[in-house]
């Protein structure tokens, strides 16, 4: 079972704007993580947030955490091309021995 | 420079013929697992390793072997592979357990089973 589901599955959005994506996780945690993928490639980490923090922010990354509702949002501001790529969530389950993904978000940046 | 590291890449196989993709990283991590991305479906664990010796079933283990004798090294076994086991195939290692700690990708292994 997928503990986490990033929404929406696809963003188009043009350069200079700003991107959205939604994390939902089903049970409690202790940390979430977002991570970006390039095209078939490894993943890179982006930020962590702990479940006692609300807001994290790292360049034009901005990660907020609502542990009440169980969702989490990356926000990237003044999106450029290189940004295009796959955003995952990552929750940690069973004590945090281990690690679930989401399905990402696809997002792709225009010119 | 830090890395995890994957071999090989790229793998076209048959049905049956087992096959081991390596793992190893040189940061000293204790902790270190395998997933697999398919698509629509992103990243599911399939083992993961908290130390040396002790590993343990993620999601989806069925059909894959894992091995941890060294700290460095978590090879993927695949004893028998089927065509439901093509997939992109991850090894990743962190510090130690939990989402404390950043995972550290590896670039990956493209793998077809035919």
């Amino acid at each position: 079972s997928q503990q986490g589901e990033e929404d929406p599955q696809a963003l188009s959005i043009q350069e200079g704007e700003n991107a959205t994506m939604n994390c939902s996780y089903k049970t409690s945690i202790n940390n979430l993580q977002w991570y970006r993928q390039n095209s078939g490639r490894g993943l890179v980490h982006l930020i962590l947030i702990r479940s006692n923090e609300r807001e994290k922010h790292s360049g034009r990354l901005r990660v907020t955490l609502d542990t009440s509702k169980k969702s989490s949002s990356l926000l990237i501001t003044a999106s450029r091309a290189a940004d295009t790529a796959s955003y995952f969530c990552a929750t940690d389950a069973n004590y945090g021995q281990n690690f679930v993904f989401g399905p990402g978000t696809r997002l792709s940046v225009l010119p | 420079e830090a890395q995890v590291t994957q071999n090989p890449r790229y793998l076209i196989t048959v049905t049956g013929k087992k096959l081991t993709v390596t793992c190893s990283q040189n940061m000293n991590h204790e902790y270190m697992s395998w997933y697999r991305q398919d698509p629509g479906l992103g990243l599911r664990q399939i083992y993961y390793s908290m130390n040396v010796e002790v590993t343990d079933k993620g999601d989806v283990p069925e059909g894959y072997k894992v091995s941890r004798k060294e700290k460095r090294n978590f090879p993927l076994i695949l004893e028998s592979p089927s065509p439901n086991q093509t997939s992109l195939y991850f090894c990743a290692s962190s510090l130690s357990p939990g989402l404390r700690e950043t995972q550290y990708f590896g670039p990956g292994t493209r793998l077809l089973v035919l």
